[in-house]
């Protein structure tokens, strides 16, 4: 079992959708939880963090966790052509000092 | 605009030959991370440092890689006698004391012919 999995994609929504990506993890004890985009060709960037169960917004996009679930989400409101990228969920297990563990990422497509 | 540059962005070699790759974090970021990422894939952690301490080397970490963080700012990471299979985007990440949050370099992409 992959220490962080997520949803298979090619995800595809419409501009203006709300697009949903998911995101489990397998080591109950993980404390730190991350989403990074990746245009083609780039580097990750940081989108949002979360550590707390429960959500979290940020302007169109909201982080979802539920530890017991052993389950993270990121919504993006109002997709953007923009938007377009690979989203990467990556988790930090007990040590904050530590790597990332990431998952293989899910593409994203919004179209116009 | 994460501060955090790498050198060469490009590097296309031939089998056999030494690599040397460069990242330089601010200088708030005592922390500093390599991650290696292969098509379709998530990046795969290598080593990181604790200014200049290396704390934790990654399996993936053969013999043929090493890594240094001499003073404790910049870092080098050599491969040497490349194979094919280390053709990858070699990312680096800071992070700030008391912080958890990486923030990438341009990463640089090595192409083994």
């Amino acid at each position: 079992q992959k220490e962080v999995e997520q949803n298979s994609g090619p995800l595809s929504v419409p501009e203006g959708a709300i697009a949903s990506l998911n995101c489990t993890y397998s080591d109950r004890g993980s404390q730190s939880f991350f989403w990074y985009r990746q245009y083609s060709g780039k580097s990750p960037e940081l989108i949002m963090f979360i550590y707390s169960n429960g959500d979290k917004e940020d302007g169109r996009f909201t982080a979802q966790l539920n530890k017991a679930s052993q389950y993270v989400s990121l919504l993006i409101r109002d997709s953007q052509p923009s938007d377009s990228a690979t989203y990467l969920c990556a988790v930090h297990r007990g040590s904050t000092l530590g790597r990332l563990y990431f998952g293989r990422g899910t593409q994203l497509t919004v179209w116009p | 605009d994460t501060g955090v540059s790498q050198d060469p962005r490009h590097k296309i070699t031939k089998r056999g030959q030494n690599v040397t790759f460069r990242c330089d974090p601010i200088s708030e970021h005592n922390r500093l991370y390599w991650y290696r990422q292969t098509l379709g894939q998530g990046p795969e952690f290598l080593t990181y440092f604790q200014n200049e301490a290396q704390l934790e080397k990654s399996r993936l970490l053969s013999d043929r890689f090493s890594a240094e963080r001499p003073k404790g700012s910049f870092s080098t990471l050599e491969i040497q006698r490349t194979e094919q299979g280390d053709s990858a985007m070699y990312l680096c990440a800071g992070v700030k004391t008391a912080q958890e949050t990486q923030y990438f370099g341009p990463g640089t992409r090595l192409l083994v012919l």
